[in-house]
Order: C-alpha cells, then structure tokens, then sequence
C-alpha cells in the first residue's frame, strides 16, 4: 500500500465552484502534514500547513482526521489562477521521509 | 531572501553518458533534499543531508546515482551512466532543521533540473 494516496482527478471546475480534495495515509505514526500547489511545469509550494484542529488560509481549508487517517483540502470561491496540481505531503515522526502523494489536478474553467 | 538555486535548467543526454546537478540551498538551511519527479508523479526522495551527512539515502539507485555535500552547503548530484528511465526533473529542497520537539519545518523547492535522456 502507498504511504500517501490521493485522487489524481482531473478535477474540471467551473469559476466560483467550491471543490474538496482528499488524501489518505497508512502510517498511523505520521505526524506532520502538508499541502503543496505544483503549476505545470515549475516546483511544488507550499500552499498551507495542516494542524490537528483544522485551519483556514482565506479560501482555503485544511482538515486533518486522525482516526481516519485523511487530511482535506477545500477551496471555496474557485479562481481561475488555482489550476494547478495540489499535493498531499506526509511526514511520520520516525524516519526522515517526506512522503508525497501522486497529486491531484484541478482546472478552474471560465 | 533568495530562493533555492539549481543549475542546469535542463540537459539532455545519451544514454550511458553522465551528468551532474548542481543545488544551493537556503542560507542557513541545514537539511536539504534530492528528489526525483517523473511525469504524472509526485516527487520521490533520493537521498536527505543534514549539514554534510546523509539522514536517508534508502532510494537512491547507489550503482549509478552519487551525491555529496561537503561544506554542508551547496550539493551535487550525479548519475552515471544514464538510462531511458532516468529522464525526469530534479528538485532540490532544502527546510530549516526539525525543531527540538520533533516538528518538522516545510520544504521550500529551487526550479529543478529537467533531465531527458535519449
């Protein structure tokens, strides 16, 4: 099974749309949590940091389920500029692996 | 501040010839990564230093792939000879070391390099 698994999509979305895109991760022992936005062709960013009590960057909000071993994204109020790939990033508290997910596209449409 | 560097941008070679890439990091930045990307995949570990030692070399391919830091600052990553299935973009990441409790830091990436061989 794969450290991290997420949805490769693509997702199409019309301008305005609210989209949420999931992940999971095998390792209960993961203990630090990212998201990255990676545009065609250029490095991956960090988009925001995902905390246990879930937290908001404007449009944007990241959830962390534990038990479930999932973390979310959530983009409220699509803008065209967030097409690009999102991934999910997972970090265990041993070993010194960043594991990234495959990446899931979204393409905001007019 | 200025970013991650990394050079070249892009090279193409033959198959069974080397190359190298070459990664500046964060000034400052005591972790830095190597990582390999292949078309429609999320980036792969290769090997993580930590000032001038390794922490994680585990997937690094050892009988082509070499990589060194030895100042602790700027690295170079090599591989030869070259495959078919090495073509792919090199990212190079560096992040502030993990905190006393464990927290680890995000990663910030330079341009990568993007690598075809023919």
């Amino acid at each position: 099974r794969k450290e991290v698994e997420q949805d490769p999509g693509p997702f199409n979305v019309p301008e305005g749309a609210t989209v949420a895109f999931n992940c999971t991760y095998s390792n209960s022992a993961s203990q630090s949590f990212f998201w990255y936005r990676q545009d065609c062709r250029k490095e991956p960013k960090l988009l925001m940091s995902v905390y246990s009590s879930g937290n908001e960057d404007g449009r944007f909000t990241a959830q962390l389920n534990r038990a479930s071993q999932y973390i979310s994204l959530l983009i409220r109020d699509s803008k065209l500029s967030d097409s690009a790939t999102y991934l999910c990033v997972v970090k265990r508290n041993t070993g010194n692996q960043f594991y990234f997910g495959t990446g899931t596209s979204l393409t905001v449409i007019p | 501040e200025a970013g991650v560097a990394q050079s070249p941008r892009y090279k193409i070679i033959e198959k069974r010839q080397s190359v190298a890439f070459w990664c500046n990091p964060i000034s400052g930045h005591a972790t830095l990564y190597w990582y390999q990307q292949i078309l429609g995949q999320g980036p792969k570990l290769l090997i993580q230093f930590q000032n001038n030692g390794v922490v994680d070399d585990s997937q690094l391919p050892k009988d082509r792939f070499s990589a060194e830091r030895l100042k602790g600052v700027d690295s170079t990553l090599k591989i030869q000879p070259a495959k078919l299935e090495d073509s792919a973009v090199y990212l190079c990441a560096s992040s502030p070391p993990p905190t006393t409790s464990g927290r680890w830091y995000e990663q910030y990436f330079g341009p990568g390099t993007r690598l075809t061989v023919t």
